[in-house]
C-alpha cells in the first residue's frame, strides 16, 4: 500500500532554515507528481508547493516563492522541501502529497513545524 | 487566488442526508470538472473522498456522492453515520496555480 512518511519538523526560530522530507513507498514514485501541503493549527488546507514526475515542472504559491525549494530524488523515492527565512506564520503541519495534476490521491502523516523564538 | 467559499458548519442526524457546498469562480470551480473533497478527522491526515467533481475511489461508500452546477460544487452524504463526523474540504484545480482550497466545513452528527 501507498506510505509517505515526512520527517524534519521542529522547532526554528524566525529567519532560520529547515528541511523536510518524505519518503514513499507502494507505489512507482517516479510516475508521480508530488506536493506538500500545509495547515496551520485550527486552520483549513494551503497547497505549498508542487513537482512533476520528472522534476521539471515546479510551482510554489505566492506565500513561499522564493523562500522554499521542493526536490525530488527518484533514485531514492523521496521528495523534499527546503524551507529558508521561515516567519511564524510558516508554522503549520506540513503534509507530503501523491498527487495527480487534478487531485491529491494520497497523503502522509505530516510533520509539524513551529516557527517561534 | 482566492479559497473556495464552504459553510463553516453543516449538521445532521443519524440515518439523514446533509449537502456541503463550495463556491469558487469560473477560473477554479467552474472552469474545471476536477473538484475533490477530502475527509479529515481530528489529528488525522485528509483521505480523498471524491475527485472530477462526482467520482469515488475505491473503499469509498456510495453514501458520498458529488456534483457540480456552475461555480458551485457539493458533497452530498447520505444515510449520515456518526464515523462521518470530520472536517471536510473542497479543492478544485485551477489552471497554473494549480490548487485551490475550501475553508473546510465540519460536519456534526447529532
Amino acid at each position: 500500500q501507498v506510505q509517505l512518511v515526512e520527517s524534519g519538523g521542529g522547532l526554528v526560530k524566525p529567519g532560520g532554515s529547515l528541511r523536510l522530507s518524505c519518503a514513499a513507498s507502494g507505489f512507482t514514485f517516479s510516475d508521480y507528481y508530488m506536493s506538500w501541503i500545509r495547515q496551520a493549527p485550527g486552520k483549513g488546507l494551503e497547497w505549498v508547493s508542487y513537482i512533476s514526475s520528472s522534476g521539471s515542472t515546479i510551482y510554489y504559491a505566492d506565500s513561499v516563492k522564493g523562500r522554499f525549494t521542493i526536490s525530488r530524488d527518484n533514485a531514492k523515492n523521496s521528495l523534499y522541501l527546503q524551507m529558508n527565512s521561515l516567519r511564524a506564520e510558516d508554522t503549520a503541519v506540513y503534509y507530503c502529497a501523491r498527487a495527480h495534476i487534478t487531485m491529491i490521491e494520497d497523503w502522509g502523516q505530516g510533520t509539524l513545524v513551529t516557527v517561534s523564538s | 487566488q482566492s479559497a473556495l467559499t464552504q459553510p463553516r458548519s453543516v449538521s445532521g442526524s443519524p440515518g439523514q442526508s446533509v449537502t456541503i457546498s463550495c463556491t469558487g469562480t469560473s477560473s477554479d470551480v467552474g472552469g474545471y470538472n476536477y473538484v475533490s473533497w477530502y475527509q479529515q478527522h481530528p489529528g488525522k491526515a485528509p483521505k480523498l473522498m471524491i475527485y472530477d467533481v462526482s467520482k469515488r475511489p475505491s473503499g469509498v461508500p456510495d453514501r458520498f456522492s458529488g456534483s457540480k452546477s456552475g461555480n458551485t460544487a457539493s458533497l452530498t452524504i447520505s444515510g449520515l453515520q456518526a464515523e462521518d463526523e470530520a472536517d471536510y474540504y473542497c479543492c478544485s484545480y485551477a489552471g497554473s496555480y494549480p490548487w485551490v482550497f475550501g475553508g473546510g466545513t465540519k460536519l456534526t452528527v447529532l
